[in-house]
């Protein structure tokens, strides 16, 4: 069974066009996160949301916005695709440990290609 | 400014050595640090996580050590198989804040 998925895992787009990635976890976390990786393949979280609520908001241009509908869910929104938005978007999720964060579960990716 | 740097973009060793691997942070103090192993194409798997009052933490062929004072941990992988071969991304929290910031990666090749 996928612990955490994402949908979809390519995406090619043009740019100004408007595009949502799903993401979906069966483990049972309170928190998850949006992370971006550039082609440098350097991870960078983007947005965290814990029960439902935003808890990290990096600085990410306003174009991005998450939705998180019930606790498995996290999507992610983007508005008015530019060139460098291009590069692989990872959800994840985690669970609260009461003060301390246990180890993070990364969906598959999802390849963004902004032309 | 607070940075993690994982020395050697690219490491190579033979099948059968010990590999290890390095990250160094500045201007953090990490409650725990973990270590993620990231193959092309699919997203980082979780392998070790160390608190920092933990000196060394072990899992079969993987061995991680802590020392805040040299502010430092060193990933290590005994007798190294050429599956082992993938990128290490070390990971630290920003203490209060619920985050991991993660470095940018060693890429590990185990020659047959």
């Amino acid at each position: 069974d996928t612990a955490v998925s994402q949908t979809p895992k390519y995406l090619v787009t043009q740019m100004g066009n408007d595009k949502s990635i799903k993401c979906e976890q069966n483990l049972g976390h309170d928190t998850m996160y949006w992370y971006k990786q550039d082609s440098k393949k350097f991870l960078k979280i983007m947005f965290s949301y814990n029960n439902k609520e935003l808890i990290i908001n990096e600085t990410v241009p306003n174009r991005f916005s998450p939705k998180s509908p019930d606790k498995a869910h996290l999507n992610l929104h983007i508005n008015s695709l530019e060139l460098g938005d291009s590069a692989v978007y990872f959800c994840a999720s985690s669970q609260d440990a009461g003060g301390g964060w246990l180890e993070q579960y990364f969906g598959p990716g999802t390849r963004l290609t902004v032309t | 400014s607070q940075k993690i740097e994982q020395n050697s973009e690219a490491l190579n060793i033979q099948e059968g050595k010990t590999a290890t691997l390095t990250c160094n942070y500045t201007n953090y103090s990490p409650a725990y640090l973990q270590w993620y192993r990231q193959d092309p194409g699919r997203g980082p798997v979780f392998l070790l996580l160390i608190r920092e009052n933990e000196k060394e933490k072990r899992k079969e062929r993987l061995k991680v050590t802590f020392d805040t004072t040299l502010k430092q941990s060193l990933f290590h992988i005994t007798a190294s198989q050429p599956a082992d071969s993938a990128t290490y991304l070390c990971a630290l929290d920003k203490g209060s804040a619920r985050q991991l910031t993660f470095g940018s990666g060693t890429q590990l090749t185990v020659l047959p």
